[in-house]
């Protein structure tokens, strides 16, 4: 079974929408979590953690669901630019070994 | 602003070459990582190195071997280069809990 599983989608959704991505995690003793952005080509880069009391930076919204494990990114007013790959991250606490989800695609179109 | 540079974005071997994948970071971290990413399979680790000359095997080690010498070089070794290793391949550095990747060579052995 794989450690991180995402719904690769696409995801394919109007500007102004908003969108909700789910990953699942298998490994109770996971104990950090993160949301990375892969554009098209590029490389990953961190979007933001996720922390236990859920966390929000602008748009985004990230929640973590301990007892079902699983952690969960909302796009509130999609945007052109929001357009990319997204990439579930967990981590068991030691932060040399990370595991990566296969991605979730998301476009957004005018 | 991290900076983490890859010797190559593209490189086409042949089966049976010797490659090296160089990684370079400005950034004086410690911890470096080599990762592959193919498509439904997401980021695997292949190696990391938490010191200069330290090194331990992640989850896919088989055929690869890396170098540290020095702090800010990370180098990655196909011994002897198979077509099961077209990939595109990830160098990342890490500052507390978070990566900052490289720009990926896309590796072709034919």
């Amino acid at each position: 079974r794989k450690e991180v599983e995402q719904d690769p989608g696409p995801f394919n959704v109007p500007e102004g929408a908003t969108v909700a991505f789910n990953c699942t995690y298998s490994n109770s003793a996971s104990q950090s979590f993160f949301w990375y952005r892969q554009d098209c080509r590029k490389e990953p880069k961190l979007l933001m953690s996720v922390y236990s009391s859920g966390n929000e930076d602008g748009r985004f919204t990230a929640q973590l669901n301990r007892a079902s494990q699983y952690i969960s990114l909302l796009i509130r007013d999609s945007k052109l630019s929001d357009s990319a790959t997204y990439l579930c991250v967990v981590n068991r606490g030691n932060f040399n070994k990370f595991y990566f989800g296969s991605g979730t695609k998301l476009n957004v179109k005018p | 602003d991290v900076k983490v540079t890859q010797s190559s974005r593209y490189l086409v071997k042949r089966t049976g070459e010797k490659v090296f994948l160089e990684c370079v970071q400005d950034m004086d971290h410690e911890n470096m990582f080599w990762y592959r990413q193919d498509p439904g399979l997401g980021l695997r680790l292949i190696y990391f190195s938490y010191d200069v000359k330290m090194k331990e095997k992640g989850d896919i080690p088989e055929g690869y071997s890396v170098s540290r010498e020095k702090k800010e070089r990370f180098s990655l070794i196909l011994e002897s280069a198979s077509t099961n290793q077209t990939s595109m391949y990830l160098c990342a550095s890490r500052n507390n809990y978070e990566q900052y990747f490289g720009p990926g060579t896309r590796l072709t052995v034919t």
